[in-house]
């Protein structure tokens, strides 16, 4: 079983439409945990960090459930520019150990 | 430029030769990371450095790769007699400390072996 799990999509939706995903992890020592943007042939950058409160950043939500070992992301009123690969990030252990899931792709259509 | 450094941008070789690929961090990060990212895959992990040393090699394919880091800032990292499966994009990163936050990717170095 791979340490980070994505569903790979493609995720394809109307503008301003809704969309959620989710990631879920093995390891239950698990520490901390991001969503990462990754455009087309360009590199990842950060999103958002995931808190266990839930965090949000304008039209984005970000939540962890560490009962059930996921992170999810949530995208209210999508643009055209949130078309993208979207990555989860574990970070766990030392902390040197940074996991990125295998992402997952939006599109989004006019 | 402020950001992470890559070169070569673009790299073709062939099969059976030695690349080197190069990574120059933000001033003043510690930490180093390498990822390579295959087509329409995730990012696989390769190696940390923290300062001149790597406390996790875990992730480095084979022996025919190696890392180093020099002065805690360069890093170089070395693929031998390469393979058509060694293609991919190598992505460094670095962050300020070990486990913080935010990773600062360079643009990447896309190996094809032909």
């Amino acid at each position: 079983r791979k340490e980070v799990e994505q569903d790979p999509g493609p995720f394809n939706v109307p503008e301003g439409a809704t969309v959620a995903f989710n990631c879920t992890y093995s390891n239950s020592a698990s520490q901390s945990f991001f969503w990462y943007r990754q455009d087309c042939r360009k590199e990842p950058k950060l999103l958002m960090s995931v808190y266990s409160s839930g965090n949000e950043d304008g039209r984005f939500t970000a939540q962890l459930n560490r009962a059930s070992q996921y992170i999810s992301l949530l995208i209210r009123d999508s643009k055209l520019s949130d078309s993208a690969t979207y990555l989860c990030v574990v970070i766990y252990g030392s902390a040197s150990k940074i996991i990125f899931g295998s992402g997952t792709r939006l599109s989004i259509r006019p | 430029g402020a950001g992470v450094s890559q070169s070569p941008s673009n790299k073709v070789t062939e099969k059976g030769k030695d690349v080197e690929l190069r990574c120059d961090p933000i001033s003043g990060h510690t930490a180093l990371y390498w990822y390579r990212q295959s087509l329409g895959q995730g990012l696989e992990f390769l190696i940390y450095f923290q300062g001149n040393s790597a406390p996790d090699k875990s992730g480095l394919p084979s022996d025919r790769f190696s890392a180093e880091r020099t002065g805690g800032s360069v890093s170089t990292l070395t693929i031998q007699r390469t393979q058509q499966e060694d293609s991919a994009v190598y992505l460094c990163a670095s962050s300020l400390e070990q486990g913080v936050r935010e990773l600062f990717f360079g643009e990447g170095s896309r190996l094809t072996v032909l």
